[in-house]
């Protein structure tokens, strides 16, 4: 079944406490991104990348850092977690359209959000 | 940069017919999406506009002018299970290090009422 993993979909966590959301799809996407919810903001890019060894920051970057050695793989990092990132994270992938009006739609495909809590 | 505008709720009766807009100020348009979010849930995908006119699928359907700015989300005979949230987002071809940048607007929390 084509989908994209996320990984703990929740946990409460304290500041300061490094912390590591994983993050896995099946469908061999070239394109990956994270993104935050908050009540009222919406969906909020952290961080995208759009090959292996490519990532590039999104619109509220601070606070996280990202991998994507491997292509299924994009790991989302809080070295120091404070309580203003307390949010609702989605993971997603898509088949990158490379140029304009690419021949795909570039849909998104998102996993099932994890919810993090930092006391 | 984009800036994107859509009703923060709408409510509907059962059966009727609800149409939910969407205005962009974009520099690289390269796309308009729609995505469906139930509560507590990941969003899904609905539509895909990019070039002008109307795209039907099944109840719904996605009507985009690129001239304007502006888009709707059609959804017909509605059902209880179309309470939920809509999200539009637009694509931009991001000229500096390529690209598409896809940024969501807040969505729309569409209530739908026996």
């Amino acid at each position: 079944e084509a989908q994209v993993t996320q990984n703990p979909r929740y946990l409460i966590t304290v500041t300061g406490k490094k912390l590591t959301v994983t993050c896995s799809q099946n469908m061999n996407h070239e394109y990956m991104s994270w993104y935050r919810q908050d009540p009222g903001l919406g969906l909020r890019q952290i961080y995208y990348s759009m090959n292996v060894e490519v990532t590039d920051k999104g619109d509220v970057p601070e606070g996280y850092k990202v991998s994507r050695k491997e292509k299924r793989n994009f790991p989302l990092i809080l070295e120091s977690p404070s309580p203003n990132q307390t949010s609702l994270y989605f993971c997603a992938s898509s088949l990158y359209s490379g140029g304009l009006a690419g021949v795909n739609t570039g849909e998104l495909f998102f996993g099932e959000g994890s919810r993090l809590t930092v006391l | 940069g984009q800036n994107i505008d859509q009703p923060t709720e709408m409510t509907a009766t059962e059966g009727a017919i609800v149409q939910i807009n969407c205005t962009y100020q974009t520099s690289g348009f390269n796309g308009l999406f729609w995505y469906q979010q139930h509560a507590g849930e990941a969003p899904t995908f609905l539509s895909y506009n990019v070039l002008d006119g109307l795209e039907e699928k099944g109840r719904f359907s996605s009507f985009l002018s690129r001239s304007k700015g502006y888009s709707y989300l059609l959804l017909k005979e509605l059902q209880m299970k179309d309470s939920a949230s809509y999200l539009c987002a637009v694509r931009d071809w991001v000229l500096t290090g390529g690209g598409n940048k896809l940024t969501f607007g807040t969505g729309t929390q569409l209530k739908v009422e026996l």
